[in-house]
């Protein structure tokens, strides 16, 4: 099945600066790669996704890349704010009729006013 | 439009006792799936429902099982509680008929604990 892996399990990052954060996937059909940001006590909520077919896309101070051939995709938020603190997830999805989402172990990112 | 809701959102329960959660999905939505959330196992895909019919299953225990009702409501049922089914349980919901996977959007999840 697939298999996903995410870096780095921490980050800690200046206000202001930037955070990235990497995933890998084994599973050269997967298609549709969703990040979560989960914040204590809360439930997932997307952020950005991407589909194969793009190899990056961004909204406002978020963007995902994604390296088909290389098999992994990543996030980059720019000018981070104390509010960005929380649990990043990336996640792999095959086809459509496949709903499952395979996860990757998380990000806990803190942003150091 | 409301969001997933989750009921109830915190269980406590016994060892052999089962327990049934439920999942309620965004108007619209007929693809309801299930995840277990646990600091040493992550975020693990249980299973989805659409149309009434498990579409697609992960690796757990058979005492793990759920159904989808003609209004896209969703239980999930744990039999036999072990102290490892301590987790959140997380449920979440997409239109499931679009042709292509769909963004799935989550419930507040129900915290059970097992003692």
């Amino acid at each position: 099945g697939e298999n996903v892996e995410q870096h780095p399990s921490t980050l800690s990052v200046q206000e202001g600066d930037s955070a990235v954060i990497k995933c890998t996937y084994s599973d050269s059909a997967s298609n549709y790669f969703p990040w979560y940001k989960q914040e204590l006590g809360k439930r997932p909520q997307l952020i950005i996704d991407i589909r194969s077919n793009v190899g990056e896309k961004k909204d406002q101070r978020i963007a995902v890349t994604l390296n088909k051939t290389a098999k992994h995709f990543s996030l980059h938020i720019t000018e981070t704010q104390p509010e960005d603190s929380a649990v990043y997830f990336c996640a792999a999805s095959l086809i459509f009729g496949n709903e499952k989402l395979t996860f990757g172990t998380g990000t806990r990112l803190t942003i150091i006013p | 439009k409301a969001g997933v809701t989750q009921t109830p959102r915190y269980l406590i329960k016994t060892r052999g006792q089962q327990v049934t959660l439920s999942c309620s999905p965004i108007s619209g939505h007929r693809s309801v799936s299930w995840y277990q959330q646990t600091p040493g196992q992550g975020l693990q895909f249980l299973f989805e429902y659409f149309s009434e019919t498990q579409r697609n299953k992960g690796n757990f225990p058979g005492r793990f099982s759920g159904r989808q009702f003609s209004n896209s409501r969703s239980e999930m049922n744990v039999s036999t509680l072990e102290l490892g089914d301590s987790a959140l349980y997380l449920c979440a919901s997409s239109r499931g008929t679009g042709g292509t996977v769909e963004t799935q959007y989550f419930g507040p999840g129900t915290r059970l604990l097992v003692l």
